[in-house]
């Protein structure tokens, strides 16, 4: 079975600066996609960006980009110029390509975003 | 834009009452999800379905079950709840068999049960 980590539960930054949250994962697959969803204070989750793991290049949304260190498990994400409205919880997820793994997702613990004025 | 809409936001229970939580979602969308979210430990699948009446498993059925009679709605089921089940409770939908796959969730739904 698949895990996914997020190993800061409270990150805090500066409005205008630049900050990356932390997630690992754990899967002996080598098909699959990974997810950075975000959940503001309304609760309503959002998706903020996507990486196909067979695709070298890290995404880019904007204000928002990805690290995706395949050997390594890892997919950090980075958001530039801060801004108010960032402040939510952020979660990875991981899904199999595999097609009859059934469309699910595995999300990580959370990591909840403070931004100061 | 994609509409999932999950009928309470706030809900207080007794224990050993019988609850339903409802969602509706209006794209079409053959998948449909129910997961749910506590601290620490993100979101946890409940129970899916990918198509009307057929249904899956997740990570913690326990104490739970679903229904699904209309491909736009889908309903989580506490047959007799419990105060472990005082919880944050989130329904999300998906296209099936894309790769662009993106799941679209609801608002939410805050079950405490007494």
């Amino acid at each position: 079975a698949q895990t996914v980590t997020q190993s800061q539960p409270e990150m805090s930054v500066q409005e205008a600066e630049t900050v990356t949250l932390s997630c690992t994962y754990d899967t002996s697959e080598s098909d699959y996609y990974l997810f950075w969803y975000k959940q503001p204070p309304s609760r309503q989750m959002i998706l903020v960006i996507r990486q196909e793991a067979y695709k070298q290049q890290n995404a880019t949304e904007n204000r928002f980009s990805v690290n995706f260190q395949k050997a390594a498990k890892s997919f950090s994400l980075k958001i530039s110029d801060s801004q108010l409205g960032d402040a939510a919880m952020y979660f990875c997820a991981y899904r199999s390509a595999i097609s009859n793994a059934g469309n699910m997702l595995t999300f990580g613990g959370g990591t909840r975003l403070m931004v100061k004025p | 834009d994609v509409k999932v809409t999950q009928s309470s936001r706030y809900l207080v229970k007794r224990t050993g009452e019988k609850v339903f939580l409802e969602c509706v979602q209006d794209m079409d969308h053959e998948n449909m999800f129910w997961y749910r979210q506590d601290p620490g430990l993100g979101l946890r699948l409940i129970y899916f379905s990918y198509d009307v009446k057929m249904k899956e498993k997740g990570d913690i059925p326990e104490g739970y079950s679903v229904s699904r009679e209309k491909k736009e709605r889908f309903s989580l089921i506490l047959e007799s709840a419990s105060t472990n089940q005082t919880s944050m409770y989130l329904c999300a939908s998906s296209v099936r068999g894309t790769s662009k796959y993106i799941q679209y969730f609801g608002a939410g739904t805050r079950l405490s049960v007494l």
